[in-house]
C-alpha cells in the first residue's frame, strides 16, 4: 500500500465548475499537508500549506484535512481554463515528505 | 529574481557516462533538494541540504551524488548513468521550515535526462 494515494485523472470540468481534488494517507505520524500545482513542463508551485484538521483559504483555493480519515482535499472555486495543471498532494512529518503522483486537471472553456 | 534555475534543460547520455545537474538560487535559502519525477509515482527526494557544506541522503540516494559548496548552489552528479536513471530531475529550495522537516516552496523547471 502506497503511503498516499492519489487518483491520477484526468478530471475534466466545465469553467465556472466546483473542483474537488483529494489524497488519502495511511500512517497518522504525518502532520503537515501541502498542495502543489504543476503545469506542463514546469516545476511545481506551492500552493496551500497546513497543519491542523480543518480548512484553510486562499483566495478561491481552499485546503482541508480530516487527520482521523486520513482525507485530504483541495477545493477550487470559480474554475478557470488556467486552473488546468497536475495537482499535488504532498505529507510530511518530522523526517520525511512523500507526493502524491499528482491528479491531471482540466478545466473546458 | 530567477528563483531557482537549473542547467541543463535536456540531456542525452549513454550508459555510463557521467554527467553533472546544476542547481541556483538567489533567495538565500538553507535548505536544497533534488527530485526525480517518473509517471505514475510521484516526486522522490533523492538528497537534500539544510546548509552550505551539509547533504544527506533522500529516499533514493543509490547512483547519484551531491554537493554543496556554496550556500547557492547544489549539484547533483551520476557517476555511471544507467537507463533506470531516465526521469525528469527537479531541485527546489527553501527556508528553514516551520515544523515540516521538507517543505520544498520553490522549484526549478526541471532537467529532463534520458540514458540511452
Amino acid at each position: 500500500q502506497k503511503e498516499v494515494e492519489q487518483d491520477p485523472g484526468p478530471l475534466s470540468v466545465p469553467e465556472g465548475a466546483i473542483v474537488s481534488l483529494n489524497c488519502t494517507y495511511s500512517n497518522s505520524a504525518f502532520q503537515y499537508f501541502m498542495w502543489y500545482r504543476q503545469y506542463s513542463r514546469k516545476g511545481p508551485e506551492l500552493l496551500m500549506y497546513t497543519y491542523s484538521s480543518g480548512n484553510k483559504e486562499d483566495g478561491r483555493f481552499t485546503a482541508q484535512v480530516d487527520k482521523s480519515s486520513k482525507y485530504i482535499s483541495l477545493f477550487i472555486r470559480d474554475s478557470q481554463p488556467s486552473d488546468s495543471a497536475t495537482y499535488l498532494c504532498a505529507i510530511s512529518s518530522a523526517s520525511k515528505i512523500i507526493f502524491g503522483s499528482g491528479t491531471r486537471l482540466s478545466i473546458r472553456p | 529574481n530567477a528563483g531557482v534555475t537549473q542547467t541543463p534543460k535536456f540531456r542525452v547520455l549513454k550508459t555510463g557516462q557521467s554527467m553533472t545537474l546544476l542547481c541556483a538560487q538567489d533567495m538565500n535559502h538553507e535548505y536544497m533538494y533534488w527530485y526525480r519525477q517518473d509517471p505514475g509515482m510521484g516526486l522522490r527526494l533523492i538528497h537534500y541540504s539544510v546548509g552550505e557544506g551539509t547533504t544527506a541522503k533522500g529516499e533514493v540516494p543509490d547512483g547519484y551524488n551531491v554537493s554543496r559548496l556554496k550556500k547557492q548552489n547544489f549539484l547533483l552528479g551520476l557517476e555511471s548513468a544507467a537507463p533506470s536513471q531516465t526521469s525528469v530531475y527537479f531541485c527546489a529550495s527553501s527556508p528553514e521550515p516551520q515544523g515540516a522537516a521538507y517543505q520544498p516552496q520553490h522549484f526549478g523547471d526541471g532537467t529532463r535526462l534520458s540514458i540511452l
